[in-house]
């Protein structure tokens, strides 16, 4: 399977704390995304990073990118209740048209 | 604003019936996608389509099927084939389609379908 994997399934923090989510991937990536999901809702796009960008930084997001290991990862500083949701990274591959494939989702919640 | 309207936002269907999902942007947007999600689960692909008139399988089309008439309007039409319809629907697009596209996909809010 070409589908990428979140790590963890479910991450529960404090309020204020850092959020970290870890993704992996199978084959050779033109990008990779992450978005976001409210429950019941649509995905949000949050960040874009390219094969050949290493780190990425939008507001208290940090993404980074390792084309070696096939894996990224996105921390979330200081976390605020609003950011309670699903994560999911999702990759573009390098073959054929532009198809996101999905990761399963990391649930986060944060706790007041 | 600018976006993806899906409806109905949730829907019933009983067995034999063919359903069929709206979705319509107004983003000017060339690509356009449908997903599954099952509970706990990520997105499956179902179709496609980067241009009008012309659509493409993903990776799980078997009892679904699709038009693209009009570039604004991607409607997804459930089949009684679809033994398994179960499930959270929803409806992307993206400005340019092409394996070395950098763009982002916008999302709707998703249909709910379930079985009656």
């Amino acid at each position: 399977s070409q589908q990428g994997e979140e790590d963890p399934q479910a991450l529960s923090i404090q309020e204020g704390e850092n959020a970290t989510m870890n993704c992996s991937y199978k084959t050779s990536i033109n990008n990779l995304q992450w978005y976001r999901q409210n429950s019941g809702r649509g995905l949000v796009h949050l960040i874009l990073i390219r094969s050949n960008e290493r780190e990425k930084h939008s507001g208290r997001l940090r993404v980074t990118l390792d084309t070696s290991k096939k894996s990224s990862s996105l921390l979330i500083t200081a976390s605020r209740a609003a950011d309670t949701a699903s994560y999911f990274c999702a990759t573009v591959f390098i073959q054929g048209a532009q198809k996101l494939v999905f990761g399963q989702g990391t649930r986060l919640t944060i706790n007041p | 604003d600018g976006g993806i309207t899906q409806s109905p936002k949730y829907l019933f269907r009983k067995e034999g019936q063919n359903v069929t999902l709206s979705c319509e942007q107004n983003l000017n947007h060339d690509a356009m996608y449908w997903y599954r999600q099952d509970p706990g689960q990520g997105l499956r692909l179902i179709y496609y389509s980067q241009i009008v008139n012309d659509f493409q399988k993903g990776d799980i089309a078997e009892g679904y099927s699709v038009s693209r008439e009009k570039k604004e309007s991607f409607p997804l039409t459930v089949t009684s084939a679809q033994k398994n319809p179960t499930a959270f629907y929803l409806c992307a697009s993206s400005p340019r389609t092409g394996w070395d596209s950098n763009q982002p996909q916008h999302f709707g809010d998703g249909t709910r379908l379930s079985i009656l």
